[in-house]
């Protein structure tokens, strides 16, 4: 079985902190994501990286950045969290080699608040 | 501008009977759809998918239906079962323009509730 995992389920920040949101998959997967997700807006994508050391915005980058140094490792930085940062983030991976042409195996989650 | 609705935000169903979640989409683009299912404090989970070649995609109790021309795509649960509540999600993907950019596109979800 594909297996994401989350550093951390529930995590609070305070305004101006920066924070780190650690993903690992365990498929050798080339492609991994970042979503958020907040009531009534679905999912959103923050970044995805279809390689090591490559990735690309999505269509909610600001405020956000992203490292892949390892191939099963995808890290989601907030450099200076908000409070309107606050949300639910999802991590996903898939091994299709051209995009997310293949279903995405999603993480468990991490429901950050900044206060 | 939302390129994929889910224009009901919830939905109610008696166990046994059918449910049917709806999605529309507005890019020509898209050609292949998927269906995510997500309980609670879990990420989503991959249910069924389609692609725009197909007008059907049967998968046990569940079927997708599309309708290109409409730009519109279904999922029918047949018969419902009360496990079958979450939050369904569909989700759309272009393979033009290659490479990176085929991003998946979520609808904002419709909250399934299949009542015992």
């Amino acid at each position: 079985d594909v297996k994401v995992t989350q550093s951390s389920r529930y995590l609070v920040k305070r305004t101006g902190e920066k924070v780190f949101l650690e993903c690992v998959q365990d498929m050798d997967h080339e492609n991994m994501f970042w979503y958020r997700q907040d009531p009534g807006l679905g999912l959103r994508l923050i970044y995805f990286s279809y390689d090591v050391k490559m990735k690309e915005k999505g269509d909610i980058p600001e405020g956000y950045s992203v490292s892949r140094e390892k191939k099963e490792r995808f890290s989601l930085i907030l450099e200076s969290a908000s409070t309107n940062q606050t949300s639910m983030y999802l991590c996903a991976s898939n091994g299709a080699s051209w995009g997310p042409r293949d279903e995405q195996y999603f993480g468990p989650g991490t429901r950050l608040t900044v206060t | 501008d939302q390129q994929v609705k889910q224009n009901s935000p919830s939905l109610s169903v008696q166990e046994g009977r059918i449910s049917i979640l709806n999605c529309d989409y507005t890019n020509s683009m898209f050609d292949y759809f998927l269906w995510y299912k997500k309980y609670p404090a879990e990420g989503p989970t991959f249910l069924i998918s389609i692609s725009s070649i197909k007008d059907k995609n049967e998968d046990g109790r569940f079927t997708v239906f599309l309708n290109k021309s409409a730009k519109h795509l279904s999922l029918h649960i047949v018969p419902s079962q009360p496990g079958d509540s979450a939050v369904y999600f569909c989700a759309a993907s272009s393979s033009f323009g290659g490479g990176a950019t085929n991003k998946l596109i979520f609808g904002t979800g419709t909250l399934l509730a299949v009542q015992p």
